[in-house]
């Protein structure tokens, strides 16, 4: 079954770098987007990121953009999501989501359809 | 941004009632709608995409409606594992954007 594993959150201090992964297993992971989502402490789900099957096409979150650099190893069956200049506000739980699509004759419906247990990024001096 | 706003933000019932939650977006997302239920210190769980398709392995008295920019998440008989807190989320452009939250509590 799918499997997804992020690893690599901990505490930084404000203005500091991390980088996190997401090990996937289960499905063929070349042939599908893949997406960050966040979760502040005792708050909502927010969209962070998402990359095409292939890597070539990537966008953000307005909140995030020229600061988080997502990116996958389709051979290693890997997401990361690299995190630069963090602020106290980016202190949330990431999950690492498997995007799936119904297709339509008007367009594609996307949904989140596994997602990983998150990993936990503390920003505090 | 397509900004999503669900109601009731939170909601008590008891075992055994229908439920329904609405959420509503800013502008027309055709069927790009999709729910989630999340339990404390877990992960979302898909429940419902393209606004009515039942994901996989997820009990039959959960159903999702409407069209447009107003959508709705209905509970035909509450279970004891479902309460939780349930969001909606839109798909039809990024930023992808998720509703609130409606936290389900047992009365």
């Amino acid at each position: 079954q799918v499997q997804l594993v992020e690893s690599g959150g901990g505490v930084v201090q404000p203005g500091r770098s991390l980088g996190l992964s997401c090990a996937a297993s289960g499905f063929t992971f070349r042939t599908y987007g893949m997406h960050w989502v966040r979760q502040a402490p005792g708050k909502g789900l927010e969209w962070v990121a998402v990359v095409s099957y292939d890597g070539s096409n990537k966008d953000y979150a307005d909140s995030v953009k020229g600061r988080f650099t997502i990116s996958r190893d389709n051979s290693e069956n890997t997401l990361f999501l690299q995190l630069s200049s963090l602020r106290p506000e980016d202190t949330a739980v990431y999950f690492c989501a498997k995007e799936g699509v119904h297709y339509f004759g008007s367009g594609n419906a996307n949904y989140f359809d596994s997602w990983g247990q998150g990993t936990l990024v503390s920003v505090s001096s | 941004d397509i900004q999503m706003t669900q109601s009731p933000s939170s909601l008590s019932a008891s075992a055994g009632d229908r439920v329904t939650i609405t959420c509503r977006a800013s502008q027309t997302i055709n069927l790009y709608l999709n729910w989630y239920q999340q339990k404390p210190g877990k992960a979302p769980k898909l429940l419902i995409s393209a606004a009515s398709k039942l994901q996989y392995g997820v009990p039959s008295r959960f159903s999702g409606g409407g069209s447009g920019s107003n959508f709705t998440l209905t509970i035909s008989s509450l279970q004891p594992e479902d309460f939780a807190t349930y969001y909606c989320q839109q798909s039809d452009s990024t930023p992808y954007t998720f509703g609130q939250g409606t936290k389900l509590e047992i009365k």
